[in-house]
C-alpha cells in the first residue's frame, strides 16, 4: 500500500520566493493534517481538513501561509512570500476518521530551507 | 490548552536493558493517546494507540500504559536493541478535536 506521499522532499529557496508543498494522502482517508517540525518548537499543527473542508486553521502562522485541498487525493501548503524563519520540516499526515480516530499516518516530510 | 511533556529528553542505554519513557499531559479530557517513533530524516511511525477507556496496549516488546486521571502515560521497551535507537514522541487527542498535540520527544540511543 502506498503511504502518504509528499513532494518535494527538499526545497532550498531565497527569501521572498513562493513555496508550494504537496501531499497525497492515503487512499480512502478522509482527514488530512499539515504539521511543521522545528528543533525549537517541536511538532506544531498548522491546519487540518476533514472531507476536504478546512476544520481548524488556527495554527497557520500568518497570512503568508495558505492551504488547499481541492479533492480527496491532493493538498497543497503554500508560503508566499517565504522568510528564513519558515525553515522547517513540513509533514503531511492522513487518517481515517470514524474507525480509529486520530491514528495518523505520516509522510516523509518536506525539508524547507529559506536563505 | 493541552500541553504534553516528555521526560527525559534524551536517554542512552546499553543493549538488552529494559527502559521506560514518560509522557504527561495537562488536560485529562482526552480521546486517545498515541506513541510514535521517528528516525532521523524520516516521518513518524505510529507504534501504539491507547483509547481513553483502555489502560494499556502491547505490541511485541513495546507496552504502553495510560493513567488518564493523573495525566500520564509510559512506554516500556523490553530487551532494548540498537535498532530501537530513534526519537519517541507521544501525542494526545483531546475530546472534541481531531488533531493531536505532540510532546517534544525522547531521543533514545541503544549502545551495542
Amino acid at each position: 500500500d502506498a503511504g502518504v506521499i509528499q513532494s518535494p522532499r527538499h526545497e532550498v529557496t531565497e527569501m521572498g520566493q513562493e513555496v508550494t508543498l504537496r501531499c497525497k494522502p492515503i487512499s480512502g482517508h478522509n482527514s488530512l493534517f499539515w504539521y511543521r517540525q522545528t528543533m525549537m518548537r517541536g511538532l506544531e499543527l498548522l491546519i487540518y481538513f476533514n472531507n476536504n473542508v478546512p476544520i481548524d486553521d488556527s495554527g497557520m502562522p500568518e497570512d503568508r501561509f495558505s492551504a488547499k485541498m481541492p479533492n480527496a487525493s491532493f493538498s497543497t501548503l503554500k508560503i508566499q512570500p517565504s522568510e528564513p524563519r519558515d525553515s522547517a520540516v513540513y509533514f503531511c499526515a492522513s487518517s481515517l476518521t470514524g474507525r480509529r480516530i486520530g491514528e495518523l499516518f505520516f509522510g516523509e516530510g518536506s525539508r524547507l530551507t529559506v536563505l | 490548552k493541552q500541553e504534553v511533556t516528555q521526560i527525559p529528553a534524551a536517554l542512552s542505554v546499553p543493549e538488552g536493558e529494559n527502559l521506560v519513557l514518560n509522557c504527561s499531559f495537562t488536560d485529562s479530557a482526552i480521546y486517545n493517546l498515541q506513541w510514535f517513533r521517528q528516525d532521523p530524516g524520516k516521518g513518524l511511525t505510529s507504534l501504539l494507540l491507547i483509547q481513553s477507556s483502555q489502560r494499556e496496549q502491547t505490541s511485541g516488546r513495546l507496552n504502553a500504559s495510560l493513567d488518564k486521571s493523573s495525566g500520564r502515560s509510559t512506554l516500556y521497551i523490553a530487551a532494548s536493541q540498537p535498532g530501537d535507537s530513534a526519537t519517541y514522541l507521544c501525542a494526545v487527542l483531546d475530546t472534541g478535536r481531531r488533531a493531536l498535540t505532540f510532546g517534544s520527544g525522547t531521543r533514545l540511543q541503544v549502545q551495542p
